[in-house]
């Protein structure tokens, strides 16, 4: 029974480039959830999806970064034209239901994450 | 806005002392409070949790009892082992929210 498996765990870019980090949630697990953890601080949410739909994105920067969750295939957020201040781990976490957090049952599953370094 | 304050780290001690790592928190509704922990080079992996005032979540002889007076949920243990050394992570869902907010986090060492 795989985990929440997140690829890759390490990904250096150069300034501008663009960075893709891909996260397939566990077997029967349709909501997924995209979190950013930088150097001496917390995570910080960045994104919930649902299969083809973006639900709460009020922690993602305007520009630049856009995260997807296809009906078939791994979750994606996407950088573009990278910069020094995005290097840092991106966690992804998947969740079997609506209210997955709130209700009774809720457990939050987390990825081992991509660390990303902007050279 | 939402929000969760804990301890600053690192918190250094040694074989069979008693933890507490202190977690308050700052909410509009009524939130589900969680401690999550982090291994070295794993993900964060739920800990324990309560969803109401005054319950107590516990799981491997961890435990925080959820004081809505006080607005805190601080974790304690009695007697930490070198294994218990990682990163621990309070955090909050709020009522009909569906995301969860972390603390900073607060790195923990157990000498032997």
């Amino acid at each position: 029974n795989a985990g929440v498996m997140q690829n890759p765990r390490h990904l250096v870019r150069r300034r501008g480039q663009e960075a893709r980090l891909r996260c397939s949630p566990m077997k029967g697990h349709s909501h997924v959830y995209w979190y950013r953890q930088l150097p001496e601080e917390g995570l910080k949410f960045m994104v919930y999806l649902q299969k083809e739909n973006i639900i709460d994105e009020s922690g993602m920067p305007k520009e630049r970064f856009s995260a997807e969750f296809p009906k078939e295939g791994p979750s994606i957020l996407r950088i573009q034209q990278v910069v020094r201040g995005d290097s840092a781990a991106y966690f992804c976490a998947s969740s079997p239901s609506i209210g997955g957090v709130g209700g009774t049952n809720e457990k939050l599953f987390f990825g081992s994450g991509t660390q990303l370094s902007v050279l | 806005g939402d929000s969760v304050t804990q301890m600053e780290g690192p918190v250094t001690l040694s074989e069979e002392a008693f933890l507490t790592i202190n977690c308050t928190y700052t909410a509009t509704g009524y939130p589900s409070l969680f401690w999550y922990v982090q291994y070295p080079g794993e993900g964060l992996q739920l800990l324990l949790k309560a969803t109401k005032a005054d319950d107590k979540g516990s799981n491997k002889g961890f435990e925080a009892t959820y004081r809505k007076e006080t607005t805190s949920f601080h974790l304690e243990k009695g007697s930490v082992q070198v294994s218990d050394s990682a990163v621990y992570f309070c955090a909050l869902s709020d009522t009909g929210d569906d995301k969860i907010i972390f603390g900073k986090g607060t790195r923990l060492h157990i000498l032997p």
